[in-house]
């Protein structure tokens, strides 16, 4: 079966300071992977998403940015980070095109001070 | 572009209590509808989903069909239960920009049922 795992689980960082958030799935391959941010009040967004290894496409411009370094690896980033930028971060994923449903991790909640 | 409005929450209910939360939706074409469920500190997890007008979806003692003629597909429950405490949210299936399937969600609602 498949499993998606996200760390870490809560982040508490400063502003200014850099951010990395990874994402990793197992038990399938050539995943379509996606970063959401739930920011208080404002329901799901959708930040990135990635139908292959080095293929991220952004939805929003913003301070972050996404890699895919391998097959099942997902990672967002940022080199300084913003206030607004606290949230809870959701990994996602989904096969190809034989649906489209998608599938969430766990979640990482950042606070940015 | 296509968009998902839900009721606005909290929703309080007491145990055995009936539950609806509506959603409705605007879409050109016949997306896919979802609810997704996220328990306190955790992810979303997929309650259910329909894929066409008058499918209904089911899961754990929930439903909702897919109406096209209201473009809604309401949340419900006949009796609900501590357990159901948690936040849902209402989606739909688009494309991206590059033409790739994203989830539209709503803001999300908020359950919390008394014992």
């Amino acid at each position: 079966s498949q499993t998606i795992h996200q760390w870490p689980a809560t982040l508490v960082q400063p502003v200014g300071s850099p951010l990395s958030l990874e994402c990793t799935v197992e038990g399938t391959s050539n995943p379509n992977l996606y970063w959401y941010r739930q920011a208080a009040g404002r329901g799901l967004q959708l930040l990135f998403y990635s139908v292959g290894i080095g293929q991220i496409s952004s939805e929003v411009p913003q301070n972050l940015s996404a890699s895919r370094p391998q097959d099942r690896q997902f990672i967002l980033s940022s080199k300084k980070l913003l206030l607004s930028d606290s949230g809870f971060y959701l990994c996602a994923w989904r096969i190809g095109q034989s649906t489209d449903t998608q599938y969430f991790g766990p979640g990482t909640r950042l606070t940015v001070l | 572009g296509n968009s998902v409005t839900q009721m606005e929450g909290p929703v309080t209910l007491s145990e055995e209590a009936f539950l609806t939360i509506n959603c409705t939706y605007t879409a050109t074409g016949y997306p896919s509808l979802f609810w997704y469920v996220q328990y306190p500190g955790e992810g979303l997890q997929l309650l259910l989903k329909a894929t066409k007008a008058d499918d209904k979806g089911s899961n754990k003692g929930f439903e909702a069909t897919y109406r096209k003629e209201t473009t809604s597909f309401h949340l419900e429950k006949g009796s609900v239960q501590v357990s159901d405490s948690a936040v849902y949210f209402c989606a739909l299936s688009d494309l991206t920009q590059g033409g790739s399937e994203k989830l539209v969600f709503g803001k999300g609602t908020k359950l919390t049922v008394n014992p």
